[in-house]
């Protein structure tokens, strides 16, 4: 009963270097969400899938790429990091979108860009 | 916009103490309110929801109950325990999106 798993748990990337964050379910759940959180902010949203094949931005998207594999997995790419992007990241599905659904996170990975 | 605020913490009880987080949202229409709880080192887990207004979510100990006429959802416990001690978000969800807004969280430590 794996639920979301995050790779990798910890990170640390030089200022410029690209890496991606990895994100898989096995709840057969068609949504997935990225969100950072940073202390003091909360949670906030930076690119969302409401089903394979779909991805729409959130709050926080510049710097950050996303890519949908397959229903399973949804992947997040740091093109050039910057020390504003140094958070903790988590990973979140729900079987589909609306409020009738909660979502299940994985248990994240932190970033530090030095 | 939407928006949650939460009150800021860290909240420090005595095990066995009331407890009070207040929520209050900004929404038009009537949103779904959400309380998530993150035990250290974790992500974050559903810990209650209200769908529409006098609600009352519950689990675990824990009540919320959906006020419309105060745009409030705040979180209470009769006793808490040690290991209740975790950060707490207040979120909401309108029927129309498609993602919840969190609040900021609020940090509860419990003493023994």
């Amino acid at each position: 009963n794996a639920g979301v798993t995050q790779t990798p748990k910890f990170q640390v990337l030089k200022t410029g270097q690209s890496m991606t964050l990895q994100c898989a379910q096995d709840m057969n759940h068609n949504s997935m969400y990225w969100y950072r959180q940073d202390p003091g902010m909360g949670l906030r949203l930076i690119y969302y899938s409401a089903s394979e094949g779909t991805t729409d931005k959130g709050e926080v998207p510049n710097g950050y790429n996303v890519s949908r594999l397959n229903k399973r997995e949804f992947s997040l790419r740091l093109e050039s990091a910057a020390p504003s992007q140094t958070s903790v990241y988590f990973c979140a599905s729900s079987e589909n979108t609306g409020p009738n659904y909660g979502y299940t996170f994985g248990s994240g990975t932190r970033l530090t860009v030095v | 916009g939407n928006s949650v605020t939460q009150m800021e913490g860290p909240v420090t009880l005595s095990e066995e103490a009331f407890l009070t987080i207040n929520c209050t949202y900004t929404a038009t229409g009537y949103p779904s309110l959400f309380w998530y709880v993150q035990y250290p080192g974790e992500g974050l887990q559903l810990l209650l929801k209200a769908t529409k207004a006098d609600d009352k979510g519950s689990n675990k100990g824990f009540e919320a109950t959906y006020r419309k006429e105060t745009t409030s959802f705040h979180l209470e416990k009769g006793s808490v325990q040690v290991s209740d001690s975790a950060v707490y978000f207040c979120a909401l969800m309108r029927s129309s999106a498609s993602k919840i807004i969190f609040g900021s969280g609020t940090r509860l430590s419990i003493r023994p």
